[in-house]
């Protein structure tokens, strides 16, 4: 079945460093992919998507570009804010014969900004 | 605001009790979905709805009972609760495949209900 893994956390930086967050994924279809953001006791947000090879998607300074070939889709942002602090979460989608779309998601990796 | 409201925000039960929890999306969306969060395990899938109807349901135990009565409400309906069912469960909607919408495949959470079973 379909599957994502992104990298163990926490990850823990300080203001205004550079973060990547590692995501890799395994579908038998094209799926699109996804980055969900969760703050705390808040349900998970779209933080962007990408629907094709070599797409990018951006929002809030964090970028990811849909790598094919290596099955990845890392997040990075150039410099972090203590307010980036969250668990974020790699996913993908794909097309159900239901109509609807069924995600799965990676296991989310805590993020700790320190001032 | 999400567009997504879950209710109620906490919830504790005892293994005897019924409970339902309830989800309402404003969105005009066509699926809706159940989830459960729980620490250190990945986010896992328990039903999807379409139309109204069911159409995915990841080999949740019986005790666990969704409904759909229509494409803007979704209620989880509990009973005989164990305690490793402690967590929190969320709902998403999604506008779907026959919406139209250029991002027809996005999640749209609530708040999550937190579930304390003792």
């Amino acid at each position: 079945g379909d599957s994502v893994t992104q990298m163990e956390g926490p990850v823990t930086l300080s203001e205004e460093a550079f973060l990547t967050i590692n995501c890799t994924y395994t579908a038998t279809g094209y799926p699109s992919l996804f980055w969900y953001v969760q703050y705390p006791g808040e349900g998970l947000q779209l933080l962007l998507k990408a629907t094709k090879a070599d797409d990018k998607g951006s929002n809030k300074g964090f970028e990811a570009t849909y790598r094919k070939e290596t099955t990845s889709f890392h997040l990075e942002k150039g410099s972090v804010q203590v307010s980036d602090s969250a668990v974020y979460f790699c996913a993908l989608s794909v097309p159900s014969s239901g109509g609807s779309y069924i995600p799965t998601f990676g296991r989310g990796t805590s993020l700790i900004v320190h001032p | 605001e999400t567009g997504v409201t879950q209710t109620p925000r906490h919830l504790v039960m005892g293994m005897t009790n019924k409970k339902s929890l309830k989800c309402e999306q404003h969105l005009g969306h066509n699926a809706m979905y159940w989830y459960k969060q729980s620490a250190k395990k990945p986010l896992e899938l328990m039903f999807v709805y379409n139309f109204k109807e069911q159409t995915e349901n990841n080999s949740v135990p019986s005790r666990f009972s969704p409904e759909c009565p229509n494409s803007s409400h979704l209620f989880l309906h509990l009973h005989t609760l164990q305690p490793e069912d402690s967590a929190l469960y969320l709902c998403a909607s999604s506008p779907g495949e026959a919406s139209g919408a250029l991002a027809k495949n996005i999640q749209y959470f609530g708040a999550g209900t937190r579930l304390s079973v003792l």
